[in-house]
C-alpha cells in the first residue's frame, strides 16, 4: 500500500479562495484523521471520521472549515473563505479498526500557505 | 479531558550521548500512551506505545519509554542517540474512553551535534 495519501503537497492562495486539502487514507482503514500544525499552536486534531461518519469535529476552529468523507477512500478537508491565519500544514492520518490505539498512519502533509 | 505537556521545546545533545525526552500528562481516567516521531518534511510515524503489561516499551531503533503512573509521566530515552534521530517527537495519549482521539503534546526537537 503507498500508505495515507494527500494533495497537493504545497498550495499558496489569496486570502479569501476557497480552499480544497485532499486525502485518500490506506485502504481497509476505519478511521480518518484531519490534524493541523502549526509552530504556535502545535499539532491540533480538527475532525475525525470512523466508517465515513464523521465522529468528533469540536477541533474545526470555525464555519469556515467544512470536512467531508464521501466513501471509505477519499476525503477532503475545505476552508472557504481561507485566511492568512489559516497557513499551516494539514495533515491527514488514518487507523485500522481499532482505532488510534493499534497506530494512526500519516501522510506527507500539505503546506497552506495563505497570502 | 487530557492533556499533555512537554517541558522541553528543543534539546541538543551530541552524538552518542544519552538523552531524555520528558512528557508529562494529565487526565482523569486511564490513558493509552504513545511516542510519535516527525523527520523533517515528514508525517508523523509511531515510535513506541504503551497500551498494557510492562510499564516499560522499547522501539526497534533502541528507544525506551517507561510509563510512571504516580507521575503521571511517560519519558523517552535513548543511551546512545545518531545523527539519524535527529527529528521532533511528540508524546500523545489517548483516553480509554475515546478509542480514537489523540491528544498531542507540543513536541521536542531533538537535535544532534556530531
Amino acid at each position: 500500500d503507498a500508505g495515507v495519501i494527500q494533495s497537493p503537497r504545497h498550495e499558496v492562495t489569496e486570502m479569501g479562495q476557497e480552499v480544497t486539502l485532499r486525502c485518500k487514507p490506506i485502504s481497509g482503514h476505519d478511521y480518518l484523521f484531519w490534524y493541523r500544525q502549526t509552530m504556535m499552536r502545535g499539532l491540533e486534531l480538527l475532525i475525525y471520521f470512523n466508517n465515513n461518519v464523521p465522529i468528533d469535529d469540536s477541533g474545526m476552529p470555525e464555519d469556515r472549515f467544512s470536512a467531508k468523507m464521501p466513501n471509505a477512500s477519499f476525503s477532503t478537508l475545505k476552508i472557504q473563505p481561507s485566511e492568512p491565519r489559516d497557513s499551516a500544514v494539514y495533515f491527514c492520518a488514518s487507523s485500522p479498526g481499532q482505532g488510534a490505539i493499534s497506530e494512526a498512519f500519516f501522510g506527507q502533509g500539505t503546506r497552506l500557505t495563505v497570502v | 479531558a487530557q492533556s499533555v505537556t512537554q517541558l522541553d521545546s528543543q534539546v541538543p545533545v551530541f552524538e552518542e550521548a544519552p538523552v531524555e525526552l520528558r512528557c508529562n500528562y494529565s487526565s482523569s481516567v486511564s490513558v493509552y500512551l504513545f511516542w510519535y516521531v516527525q523527520y523533517p518534511n515528514q508525517g508523523l510515524q509511531l515510535l513506541l506505545k504503551y497500551l498494557s503489561g510492562s510499564t516499560l516499551v522499547e522501539s526497534i531503533n533502541g528507544f525506551e519509554a517507561e510509563f510512571n503512573k504516580s507521575q503521571t509521566s511517560f519519558h523517552l530515552r535513548k543511551p546512545s542517540v545518531h545523527i539519524s534521530d535527529t527529528a521532533e517527537y511528540f508524546c500523545a495519549v489517548i483516553a480509554y474512553s475515546s478509542a480514537s482521539k489523540i491528544i498531542f503534546g507540543s513536541g521536542t526537537r531533538l537535535s544532534i551535534r556530531p
